[in-house]
């Protein structure tokens, strides 16, 4: 059982349309992260929050707005997305601060599979 | 730049035999090491991590890997696979107690078990 709950587990929007991923931990983790990932590829780093601030925006376009609204919570807000944004998108959180080492391991939750008409 | 390298694309093992899925790292020191597996449609699970210490590291569904500092590699083992091992395989690394580090993970091995 994943304890990282991704929500929902499958989107279909069209283009015009404003939607959101939601990523909820209760871990105690206070870094998460948002990845996308397309098919047959490792996933991609787009966003990271830190102590729910932004750290860390890989130049992903505006039409993604990531929020952390508390530190078990993430969202990822969708608007005017192309077909080309299309993929399996992972939330993940990691442990950090509090003297324990940043050793980069993440816990992932099952992903959202989105796809844009 | 740190790198991680999953050599193979995609490996058939029947069911039943031993398996080795290979991963080199290029670090300027010994890096965190991760193996994650993926099945069809669904997230990343982590099936062990080296960290430091017994280069030998044990990790759920009977995996094994052995991390080679001679040889920059944390190779995944099992004995003999079943075929829900079928999956994709990610190795990842991740430079030691940085801040703002990310994990930089390899291209994968697609895993295919045949009967």
């Amino acid at each position: 059982d994943t304890e990282v709950t991704q929500t929902p587990k499958h989107l279909v929007m069209g283009m015009t349309n404003k939607k959101s991923l939601k990523c909820e931990q209760h871990m105690g983790h206070r870094a998460m992260y948002w990845y996308k990932q397309k098919a047959k590829k490792p996933p991609e780093l787009m966003f990271v929050y830190s102590y729910e601030k932004l750290s860390i925006n890989e130049s992903v376009p505006s039409r993604f707005s990531p929020e952390c609204p508390n530190s078990s919570l993430l969202n990822l807000h969708l608007h005017a997305l192309q077909p080309e944004d299309s993929a399996l998108y992972l939330c993940a959180s990691s442990q950090v601060g509090g003297g324990i080492p940043n050793t980069g391991e993440l816990f992932f939750g099952e992903g959202s599979r989105l796809t844009v008409l | 730049a740190q790198s991680v390298t999953q050599p193979d694309i995609h490996i058939t093992v029947s069911e039943g035999a031993s398996l080795e899925l290979r991963c080199n790292y290029s670090y300027g020191a010994t890096p965190y090491l991760f193996w994650y597996v993926q099945s069809p449609g669904q997230g990343l699970q982590l099936l062990l991590k080296y960290f430091s210490g017994d280069t030998l590291v044990q990790g759920i569904k009977g995996f094994e890997a052995e991390f080679k500092r001679s040889q920059s590699s944390f190779n995944l083992r099992k004995p003999s696979v079943h075929w829900s091992d079928a999956a994709e395989y990610f190795c990842a690394g991740h430079r030691s107690n940085f801040g703002n580090e990310k994990l930089t993970f390899g291209t994968g091995t697609r895993l295919t078990i045949i009967p």
